[in-house]
């Protein structure tokens, strides 16, 4: 397993204001992954974090909103960009550990409120 | 987009009871995979049963899986206190990669 920690655990922000959530993971990890949950509802997947190119966003998340840094096999950050209400959500990194299609393993997410 | 829909999106049971979820969903998959998420925390993995399986045991947990249905149900038999959680199927719906798409969940209560 791994352990993964995610900063902040919580945050209350101005509208147009801009949050960056931090991933660190105990252990080298091939895949790193992004997930929204808003309120009352499942997850959503944002993006797929790729060391050392480009994240790959699924359809309805943009760079421009939601860019993604992967510097190294073990740290990812998301940034919430120009933030509104409509953001206000829990923010879950979670990895992969094994081959293709292994179970993930999440953090405790950020809980993101908007003002 | 999601893949998986769980129903009852909500059960409450005593403690003792049985407590069962569905789940169904839309393309071929690798396999299916069950978590548990406690109020404001990150999600937990449960079990995972790949699409040449039909049923799967984890202590408490049973799961079954229906590929020809494209359904899937998670059982929790002699439920306590402590299983009270929401509850998500995911599924690979990707050919390859780990990306998993999560149902609606169900939120299981139960009570002592």
């Amino acid at each position: 397993s791994a352990v993964i920690s995610q900063k902040p655990s919580r945050d209350i922000c101005q509208r147009g204001t801009s949050l960056t959530i931090q991933c660190q993971v105990d252990s080298q990890v091939t895949m790193m992954f992004w997930y929204r949950q808003q309120p009352g509802q499942s997850l959503t997947l944002i993006a797929t974090a790729n060391q050392g190119s480009e994240a790959t966003y699924e359809s309805g998340f943009v760079i421009d909103k939601f860019p993604i840094s992967r510097p190294n096999l073990t740290f990812s950050t998301l940034t919430v960009s120009n933030m509104s209400p409509e953001d206000s959500s829990i923010y879950l990194c979670s990895v992969g550990l094994g081959s293709d299609n292994s179970p993930l393993h999440f953090g405790n997410g950020t809980r993101l409120t908007v003002t | 987009s999601q893949q998986g829909e769980e129903d009852p999106q909500a059960l409450s049971i005593q403690e003792g009871e049985n407590a069962t979820m569905n789940c169904s969903y839309k393309t071929s998959i690798n396999n299916l995979q069950w978590y548990r998420q406690n109020s404001g925390r990150g999600l937990v993995h449960l079990i995972l049963i790949r699409s040449n399986e039909r049923e799967k045991h984890s202590g408490r947990l049973r799961v079954t899986l229906d590929t020809s249905k494209k359904s899937s149900s998670l059982l929790i038999t002699a439920s306590r206190a402590a299983d009270t959680a929401s509850y998500f199927c995911a599924t690979d719906a990707k050919q390859a990669g780990t990306a998993l798409i999560f149902g609606k969940g169900t939120t299981l209560s139960v009570s002592s």
